[in-house]
């Protein structure tokens, strides 16, 4: 199975600033097939369901604003908040589908300092 | 607007078996496949299980393989999730979710306790 490990693990961050969060997978998830690399992101807001930001490396989902990023190759990846703001306090996860089973990062916990 | 709605949880004991619904709405359930991914308390996320289409795959983790049973009614826009031979450990809320993952349903909590 392939391995997703999240640093840092707690994330405490100021309004209006940057910050980012980084995942690395035990191997790579690029897929010479068909050039994409399949990694996502989620966040988790408290008491709700997780919500998907980024697909395959760096595609925006629906409805979720700019300043959130994803980037990386290979084995090392990162979601970028470019100004974070109030309500993206959570828990943030990476997850890989290039192979079954789908795995997950173990989380980091974003909050307001 | 895409809506899921999970149902089907509940206490059970040890050894006991549950099956899990999810009821989709607002998108074309047929082309889409469909995830089972679930939340101990306290812990992060772990997938479970997933369904193609058709179905064309079907894949679980090693952790429930032989004791779950993903299925889908096309015509009732539904996936499924038949839970046996359960343990302490599957307590979790568990979520269905569309194809990669685009949208998720609020979770049905599942407890397996004596």
């Amino acid at each position: 199975d392939i391995v997703m490990t999240q640093s840092p693990l707690s994330l405490p961050v100021t309004p209006g600033e940057p910050a980012s969060i980084s995942c690395r997978s035990s191997q790579s998830l690029f897929d010479s097939d068909d050039g994409n690399t399949y990694v996502d992101w989620y966040l988790q807001k408290p008491g709700q369901s997780p919500q998907l930001l980024i697909y395959t490396l760096s595609y925006r989902a629906s409805g979720v604003p700019d300043r959130f990023s994803g980037s990386g190759s290979g084995t090392h990846f990162t979601l970028k908040i470019s100004r974070v703001e109030a309500e993206d306090v959570g828990l943030y996860y990476c997850m890989q589908r290039l192979d079954f089973p789908w795995t997950f990062g173990q989380g980091t916990k974003v909050e307001i300092k | 607007e895409v809506q899921l709605v999970e149902s089907g949880g509940g206490l059970v004991k040890p050894g006991g078996s549950l099956r899990l619904s999810c009821g989709a709405s607002g998108f074309n359930f047929s082309i889409y496949s469909m995830t089972w991914v679930r939340q101990a308390p306290g812990k992060g996320l772990e997938w479970v299980s997933t369904i193609g289409s058709r179905p064309h795959y079907i894949y679980y983790a090693d952790s429930v393989k032989g004791r779950f049973t993903i299925s889908r009614d096309n015509s009732r826009n539904s996936v499924y999730l038949q839970m046996n031979s359960l343990r302490v450990e599957d307590t979790a809320v568990y979520y269905c979710a569309r194809g990669r993952g685009v949208d998720w349903g609020q979770g049905t909590l599942v407890t397996v306790s004596s």
